[in-house]
């Protein structure tokens, strides 16, 4: 198994612009989320999914967008950067209803936006 | 008041230290209690869960006080290799047990010097 994948690695942004974060995991987990993580502030979470076509909003939703068709993908949208969110960006996934187990976080997305 | 509180570090250590991080948690309803890892760059990863009974892996005890809410970990014997970030991760499990959402401390920097 890969686990939790996620493209890009790094991405540069202009003030404005779109993009979507890429995240995918083959371990069949229902239970999806999406954290930014700024320096002093610890991991915020962003948005999450408990299943296919249900996603609700975390802690700081502002600015993003995210849609969960299936239940390996977890795309997040900016649909126009800001500079405040320069940020490393981690999906993370876990099977429902188990909430004592581990979340598995993907590698990360370095985002700067100019 | 924050949710999850942590020492603020960072810790800098010599070898074979013992080095305890505490953590508090602001939530009575909190159900699940994890200390995460994360290296510089890198995205963060179990350590360990978090048990009432306490619960000990090699060199790591945690330690839970649910009346105090109040976590803690202890690394005996501190190797150059335990040198990163401490995450302290609590979970609110949502009514009938569905998937709650990690809530992360800041953390604390650990290094251990030779």
């Amino acid at each position: 198994n890969a686990g939790v994948t996620q493209t890009p690695k790094f991405q540069v942004l202009k003030t404005g612009q779109s993009m979507t974060l890429q995240c995918a995991q083959d371990m069949n987990h229902e239970y999806m989320s999406w954290y930014r993580q700024d320096p002093g502030m610890g991991l915020r979470l962003i948005h999450y999914s408990v299943g296919a076509g249900i996603t609700d909003q975390g802690e700081v939703p502002n600015g993003y967008n995210v849609s969960r068709s299936t239940t390996e993908d977890f795309p997040l949208r900016l649909l126009s950067a800001a500079p405040s969110q320069t940020s490393v960006y981690f999906c993370a996934s876990t099977p429902l209803g188990r909430a004592w187990e581990t979340q598995y976080f993907g590698p990360g997305t370095r985002l700067l936006v100019l | 008041r924050k949710e999850v509180e942590q020492d603020p570090g960072p810790f800098n250590v010599p070898e074979g230290a013992t080095v305890a991080f505490n953590c508090t948690y602001s939530n009575s309803a909190s159900q699940s209690f994890f200390w995460y890892r994360q290296d510089c760059r890198k995205e963060p990863k179990l350590l360990m869960s978090v048990y009432s009974s306490g619960n000990e892996d090699g060199r790591f005890t945690a330690q839970l006080n649910r009346a105090s809410q109040y976590i803690s970990l202890l690394i005996r014997d501190s190797k150059l290799s335990d040198s990163a970030t401490y995450l302290c991760v609590v979970n609110h499990e949502t009514y009938g047990g569905s998937q709650g959402n990690l809530i992360f401390g800041k953390g604390t920097k650990l290094s251990v010097k030779p």
